[in-house]
């Protein structure tokens, strides 16, 4: 069984403050990774994915995220916050070909102060 | 881009009563969807696959009976909580996987259903 792993539940960062958040996945098999962010009222919206191939994702809105197999990591980064990027963060994994549902972490709620 | 909707966003009912939750894909066609549910401050967790024209396929520990889901057509799933108790009030949120080559590698979220069972 697969699981997700978010080490950081709330974070607080000032604008203009880089962000990293981790991720940690189980799963001995091939897997998808997947960044979603939930704004305040609003679904969830995909920020970037990774199927295969290069293990820099570039995603909307300035994010990035690096798999590290190794590691079995993808963490979440940005060089430089916004007010706007107050939101709740979900790291979602899926196997093999992605037709599978999505198993997700539980979420990191990111604070950013103007 | 893709949108996927639900219906109704807020609900309320009685202890003992069904309620249903329809999730619609509205620009495309969606072979496969799925339901999560979300506890406050928690994270979703998948419920159950819906496939058009099949039977759902239910996630360990998710009651069949209780949760009924029917994907009639490659639009529209829609999720009925039976013999509603206060333990089933959560989040619940479908997503859909279009049937298209060219997007079916990414799932679209609808925007949740709160059900409140009193």
């Amino acid at each position: 069984a697969q699981s997700v792993s978010q080490h950081n539940h709330h974070v607080i960062l000032s604008e203009a403050a880089s962000l990293e958040l981790g991720c940690n996945y189980s799963y001995g098999g091939t897997v998808n990774l997947f960044w979603y962010v939930q704004y305040p009222g609003q679904h969830l919206q995909l920020l970037l994915k990774y199927f295969s191939g290069d293990p820099l994702v570039k995603g909307i809105k300035g994010f990035e995220a690096e798999f590290i197999k190794s590691k079995f990591s993808f963490n979440l980064r940005k060089p430089s916050v916004q007010w706007s990027d107050t939101a709740e963060y979900f790291c979602a994994v899926n196997s093999g070909g992605g037709a599978d549902g999505l198993t997700f972490g539980k979420g990191t709620h990111l604070i950013i102060q103007p | 881009g893709a949108v996927v909707s639900q219906h109704p966003s807020r609900v309320i009912c009685k202890s003992g009563t069904s309620v249903k939750i329809e999730c619609r894909s509205l620009d495309f066609q969606a072979t496969t969807m799925f339901w999560y549910r979300q506890f406050p401050k928690q994270s979703l967790m998948l419920m159950a696959t819906s496939n058009e024209g099949s039977k759902a396929t239910y996630e360990q520990g998710v009651e069949k009976d209780k949760f009924l889901i029917n994907h009639a057509s490659l639009t529209l799933s829609t999720l009925t909580v039976t013999s509603a108790h206060p333990e089933d009030s959560s989040f619940y949120i479908c997503s859909a996987r279009p049937w298209d080559r060219g997007r079916s590698d990414t799932i679209y979220f609808g925007e949740g259903s709160w059900l409140t069972v009193v």
